[in-house]
């Protein structure tokens, strides 16, 4: 059975840099079968995907983020990674998901807050 | 790259059907075979349940169906049940540049 963990701090101050992992147990992040994205949902609105990332370290990123966004792949610790340059108005859940065109396997989510 | 557009709120009667829409443009759902639904419960991640416009992974009842007509997807729930009422989301392949779209969300009630 396929799981995602995301993890990372709760809390991050404007201007700094949020920085999430999530970790796959049951697959391998190294698999050319699928791509490997971060989407959020900030409270109380609807989903925002924002990139993802092949085996071979290849990246797509949503436009509205991409000069403030990366994420990285570490196969050899079956993880992949999100970062972001934060304002207030990034406070969000952020999920970690297997797939890009059909995300099939999500994270439980994990809880960000942007505030000082 | 704007979002797919979805109504807010859709609703029916237990054992009845309901349908969703999902309209985007020529350069996301009209342009490819890859859209996508998902259910979301309060508090809890999305689930996919239906890919490539009406595939169905495994474990998704056949209650739920899909279909696509020019830029506009729809999601149908046949035999409404309690357990239905969520939040449904689309999402199509939108090409190399914008890649993935979400549809704002529509609020399914059983009444």
């Amino acid at each position: 059975q396929v799981h995602l963990q995301e993890s990372g701090p709760g809390l991050v101050k404007p201007s700094e840099t949020l920085s999430l992992t999530c970790t796959v147990s049951g697959d391998s992040v190294s698999s050319a079968s699928y791509y490997w994205s971060w989407i959020r949902q900030p409270p109380g609105k609807g989903l925002e995907w924002i990139g993802c990332i092949y085996y071979t370290g290849s990246t797509n990123y949503n436009p509205s983020l991409k000069s403030r966004v990366t994420i990285s792949i570490d196969t050899s610790k079956n993880q992949f990674s999100l970062r972001l340059s934060v304002t207030a108005a990034d406070t969000a859940v952020y999920y970690c998901a297997r797939g890009a065109k059909a995300m099939g396997v999500w994270g439980q989510g994990t809880t960000v807050t942007v505030s000082s | 790259q704007s979002a797919l557009t979805q109504p807010p709120s859709a609703s029916g009667s237990p054992g009845q059907s309901v349908t969703i829409s999902c309209t985007g443009t020529s350069s996301d759902v009209g342009g490819y075979k890859y859209v996508s639904w998902y259910q979301q419960q309060p508090g809890k991640a999305p689930k996919l349940m239906l890919y490539e416009v009406t595939k169905r992974p495994s474990g998704v009842p056949d209650r739920f169906s899909g279909s696509k007509s020019g830029n506009t997807a729809s999601l149908t729930v046949s035999g409404l049940q309690a357990e239905d009422e969520a939040d449904y989301y689309c999402s199509s392949y939108a090409g190399s540049n914008n890649f993935v779209l979400f549809g704002g969300g529509t609020k399914l009630t059983v009444l």
